[in-house]
């Protein structure tokens, strides 16, 4: 199995423009999550999804931050507008399972930069 | 939602065995103890759950005393390789949803 997917690696912005990162799950696995990962806060939960259900999106940091899970192996981050405090690196993952204590498994992550 | 606490940075020598406790003073019962590894520019992956007393595998050994209310994780023999950040997480591996967090993790570094 090619593991956790994400695309683009690396993405650089300017503030205000749209950033959409990707995410493609190992086959099978039937849960989701969004990381954010700073030097200050270090690696927090944004979304959880199941079976392409949001279950729990309290971690989105405002209005500004969108996910979609149209399918079980696409989800999309969004990010519009876009600002400074948003560079961070964005990890998704996923696992087999509803409870969040199974293993999961982590892409590479997309680091983005808005300048 | 079981808090953890552990150690923001840790140094060590190479060849020397490295333990890294976690306190987890609330942890309710159906919650396991579970440890991740993170290397720069990578995503964290997993290296061991355990729920009571001793768990060991090909990369460490999980130590859980009677009261749960900590736990140790041990990295015997450690080589420059291992320097990276290791997050402690408690929460249910079966059943619903429960919220688990990684936080700011220890920070190892291995020193030649």
């Amino acid at each position: 199995d090619a593991g956790v997917i994400q695309s683009p690696r690396h993405e650089v912005t300017e503030m205000g423009q749209e950033v959409t990162l990707r995410c493609k799950p190992i086959s099978g696995h039937n849960s989701l999550f969004w990381y954010r990962q700073t030097m200050m806060r270090g690696l927090e939960l944004l979304i959880y999804f199941n079976n392409n259900v949001p279950i729990d999106d309290s971690g989105m940091p405002e209005d500004r931050f969108s996910a979609k899970m149209p399918n079980a192996s696409f989800s999309t981050l969004k990010i519009q507008p876009s600002e400074p405090r948003d560079s961070a690196v964005y990890f998704c993952a996923s696992s087999l399972g509803l409870a969040g204590a199974r293993e999961q498994f982590f892409g590479p992550g997309t680091r983005l930069t808005v300048l | 939602l079981a808090k953890t606490t552990q150690p923001i940075s840790m140094d060590s020598y190479e060849g020397q065995e490295v333990n890294i406790t976690c306190s987890h003073n609330n942890i309710a019962t159906n919650d396991y103890i579970t440890w991740y590894q993170q290397f720069p520019s990578q995503g964290p992956r997993f290296i061991i759950q355990g729920y009571k007393t001793k768990v060991t595998n090909e990369v460490a050994s999980l130590f859980i005393p009677a009261d749960r209310k900590s736990s140790t994780l041990s990295l015997p023999r450690v080589s420059l390789s291992d320097t990276a950040v290791y997050y402690c997480l408690v929460g249910v591996n079966s059943g619903g949803y429960q919220k688990v967090t990684f936080g700011i993790g220890t920070k190892l570094q291995v020193i030649p």
